[in-house]
Order: structure tokens, then sequence, then C-alpha cells
């Protein structure tokens, strides 16, 4: 009962940005988008999170629309490292506490 | 920060065994979640487990499969019992050490990958 979906896999240059796009209509307005990502046989590697406003950290960016119905993290300058499987994620409130509701995820791969 | 430890980091077990799967943090945390990661699939959350209560588990999960232990701030185990193909997946631990206090990040172990044979 994920709440986001993603396509499958993309394809980047390195040296260009890579756009990842997620859909989450049904998301709640107290809940937080997270972004993730995996890099093969590695543990979840924390990216950005937000609710409203944009965000930018020194790995990437995101934006959200306005209706919070979707967003998309931007990696400015892919490099070849950033190869991975990239979750779009709702941190939602369930019996109680918080958790984070993975989606199926995106194969990002990024060639030479 | 949290960092996560987690043993075994792999193992390969016989169908109709137990595996036991420890979970160590090198602070005290409310909250410890544990995943599974079946072969090329996300992540699925098995169960919430906070010190000193009964672990909430998500639908499809029951406690006689996998039992939680949680008998401190900083550890934690979850055990596949009764192991068959099916359950060869990656099992994850996360913690969540600042939700309460603003901080958003939740962080991961690296995960026990279980092959049942």
């Amino acid at each position: 009962d994920a709440k986001t979906t993603q396509p499958t896999s993309m394809d980047c240059a390195e040296g260009r940005a890579a756009n990842l796009p997620c859909n989450h209509s049904t998301i709640s307005g107290n809940e937080y988008v997270y972004w993730y990502r995996q890099i093969h046989s590695q543990g979840p590697q924390y990216i950005i999170h937000g609710l409203k406003n944009n965000e930018t950290n020194e790995m990437a960016s995101l934006i959200i629309t306005e209706d919070r119905k979707s967003s998309t993290l931007i990696l400015p300058h892919a490099t070849l490292r950033d190869t991975a499987v990239y979750y779009c994620i709702v941190r939602v409130r369930r019996g109680g506490t918080d958790k984070l509701i993975f989606g199926t995820g995106t194969r990002l791969q990024v060639f030479p | 920060s949290a960092v996560i430890s987690q043993k075994p980091s792999r193992d390969i077990c016989q169908r109709g065994t137990s595996l036991t799967i420890q979970c160590q943090v090198d602070s005290q945390v409310t909250m410890m979640f544990w995943y599974r990661q079946q072969p090329g699939q996300s992540l699925t959350l098995i169960a919430t487990a906070n010190q000193g209560s009964e672990a909430t588990y998500e639908s499809g999960f029951v406690i006689d499969k996998f039992p939680i232990s949680r008998p401190n701030l900083t550890f934690s185990t979850l055990t596949v019992s009764n192991m068959s193909p099916e359950d060869s997946s990656i099992y994850l631990c996360s913690v969540t050490p600042g939700w309460g206090t603003g901080k958003t990040e939740a962080f991961f172990g690296q995960g026990t990958r279980l092959t049942v044979v």
C-alpha cells in the first residue's frame, strides 16, 4: 500500500542533471516526502526530505508541486557513482507512530 | 546521527530452522523498525519495536513468524522462524533518533542477507 509511484528505470548521461519524478496523489497535509537511494547491496542512504517548500542540500534538490501531489528529485550533475535505486517515500502516521513507507523505486543508470 | 550494526551480515540456512538477526545502535533510540527486502524488490516494513512493549506488526506479518525482542534502548532482535525459501531476503534494521525533536533522518543498517535452502 505504497503511497508513491515512480518510473521503474531511467538513464542519465554523466554530468547532466537527473530528474526523478514521483507521484503521491493521496498524500495527507502533514506527511513528509523523503528520498533515499540504495546502491547495490547496501542499506538505504538518506538524500533529502520536504513537506511543502522546495528543498536543496549538498546532494540534491527536491521540487514539490503546490498541490503536493507530486515531486521531483534533481541530481544537478550526475556521476557514475549516482547509479542506484532511488526511493520516493512518504512518512505516514499509523497507530500513533511515524513510519517510512517505501515506493517501488526508480533504478537510475548514469552512463559515461 | 546513528550507526547501526547488524549481525550476521549474511547467512545460508536450512528450511524449517530459525535465524535470529541482531541490531545494535550506537545511541539510545525509542523506536526501531524492521524491514524486509525480497530479491529485486523495494523495502517492506515488517514491524515497529518500542522498548518495553510488544512490537507492532504491519499487515501480512505475524509475531509467530517474526518474533521481535527489544530488551533495551540500543538493541533489538528479529527472528525468522520455520524458514522456507520464500523467506530468502535482505532484512534491515532502521532507527529514527530525532523524529521526536524535529530531526528527520532515518538511519538504516547494512542488512542481513538471508538465503534459505
